[in-house]
């Protein structure tokens, strides 16, 4: 089983300033017939399900904004928001879906400094 | 525009039953694995199950096996998620997620809340 790991739990960033998210995974999610990374990036709110954010490591998803990034390969992966606005207060997942049983991170509860 | 609806929560003691629905609409249903995801109060997400488009392969965590059972009736637009043999530890909110056609999960339910204690 692929186990996910975030780093940090927490992150606490000023209005404004870059936000950035790792995860790595404990075996490699590169799919290596497609060259595809199976990782994606979900979002969520409190009283809220996750939203999609990133698929493929690096696809945003439809509108999604532009400051939200995923780069990343094999088993390490970075969320970067380049300039973090009040609507981005939430909690962060990475997930892998290369193989079964799927798994999280255990979350990045990011707030503002 | 894409729906899923969970239903069938609720407060049930341990040991009990319960059955979840996931009811869809604004998809081609029969077309898409759907996934159950489940968050205890205050923690992070825990996949639960995924049954494929036609019901023929289903695949379950190490947590539940043995005590829940995935299955879907296309002609309802309906995943279901029999849970038997309840612990605390079952204590979620449980979301229903449709698989997209590159299979990561792309839409997901409100979620439905269930509570096991005594």
């Amino acid at each position: 089983d692929i186990v996910m790991t975030q780093s940090p739990d927490s992150l606490a960033v000023s209005l404004g300033e870059r936000a950035t998210i790792n995860c790595r995974s404990s075996q490699s999610v590169l799919y290596s017939s497609d060259n595809k990374n199976y990782l994606a990036w979900y979002q969520q709110k409190p009283g809220q399900p996750p939203k999609l954010l990133i698929y493929w490591a690096s696809t945003r998803e439809s509108g999604v904004p532009n400051r939200f990034s995923g780069s990343g390969s094999g088993t390490d992966f970075t969320l970067t928001i380049s300039s973090l606005q009040a609507e981005d207060v939430a909690v962060y997942y990475c997930h892998q879906y290369y193989s079964t049983p799927r798994s999280f991170g255990q979350g990045t509860k990011l707030e503002i400094k | 525009q894409v729906q899923l609806v969970e239903s069938g929560g609720g407060e049930v003691q341990p040991g009990r039953s319960l059955r979840l629905s996931c009811a869809a609409s604004g998809f081609t249903f029969s077309s898409h694995a759907i996934h159950w995801v489940r968050q205890a109060p205050g923690k992070g997400l825990e996949w639960v199950a995924v049954i494929s488009y036609d019901g023929s392969d289903k695949y379950y965590a190490d947590s539940v096996k043995g005590r829940f059972t995935i299955s879907r009736d296309n002609s309802k637009n309906t995943v279901y998620l029999q849970m038997n043999s309840l612990r605390d530890e079952d204590t979620a909110v449980y979301y229903c997620a449709r698989e997209g056609i590159m299979y990561y999960c792309d839409f997901w339910g409100q979620g439905t809340l269930v509570t096991v204690s005594s």
